[in-house]
């Protein structure tokens, strides 16, 4: 079955600690995001991939970084100069070009205390 | 500024009864505009993609329209399981790539 996996599930971690957040896909997508998901807001890009080792930052992409080595995985890490982490984090695909809807992967939520 | 508002934050519903959700948007250079499912605690499940006025989506239940300046997801006679939240993104001209903006959603709840 094609889709995106994210991994882990539920993360905890405290605060000052750098966490990394897995996302692998089997779609043979080119482009890859990560956005944050708070209550009551919309999706925020976070950072994008339209091809592997090459990344653009998105609108809130202080405090996170993003590697691009292979074309599957888009790992995202949350560092601690992110100011307010704990968040629902959604990774997506979709094909190459502009006219295309984005497939979502089930999510992690980080909780940082 | 490129913008998405979704209207009501909230609807209840009884099971049968149906009704309309609102997105309103104001982009420059509307590409496309998507309607998406999210169950709680999960990532968003893709529905339709809208790309011209005039067009209409339909999938089991649902059917969604789009105007220049709105689109309407559409419930007809709902089940509980319709229960979710209903995220609408439209895609903006941003530099040749891909970029979605999206609205906060609307929560729909149906009752037995």
């Amino acid at each position: 079955d094609g889709g995106i996996t994210q991994s882990p599930k539920y993360l905890f971690r405290k605060e000052g600690q750098n966490v990394t957040l897995s996302c692998e896909q089997n779609l043979n997508h080119d482009a890859m995001y990560w956005y944050r998901q708070d209550p009551g807001q919309g999706l925020r890009l976070i950072y994008y991939s339209q091809i592997v080792n090459d990344f653009q930052k998105g609108d809130i992409a202080e405090g996170y970084s993003v590697s691009r080595e292979k074309k599957e995985s888009f790992p995202l890490t949350v560092t601690s100069a992110q100011k307010n982490p704990t968040a629902f984090y959604l990774c997506a695909s979709s094909p190459a070009g502009v006219y295309h809807e984005q497939y979502f992967g089930p999510g992690t939520r980080l909780t940082v205390t | 500024e490129d913008q998405v508002t979704q209207s009501p934050e909230a609807l209840r519903l009884q099971e049968g009864e149906s009704s309309s959700l609102n997105c309103s948007y104001t982009v420059s250079g509307l590409r496309g505009l998507f309607w998406y499912r999210q169950d709680p605690g999960k990532g968003p499940e893709f529905l339709f993609t809208l790309y011209s006025a005039g067009e209409e989506k339909e999938k089991e239940r649902l059917k969604a329209t789009l105007t220049k300046k709105e689109s309407f997801l559409h419930i007809t006679a709902p089940k509980p399981e319709d229960s979710a939240t209903y995220l609408c993104a439209v895609q903006a001209r941003a530099g040749g790539y891909n970029k979605l903006i999206f609205g906060a959603g609307t929560r729909l709840a149906v009752h037995p």
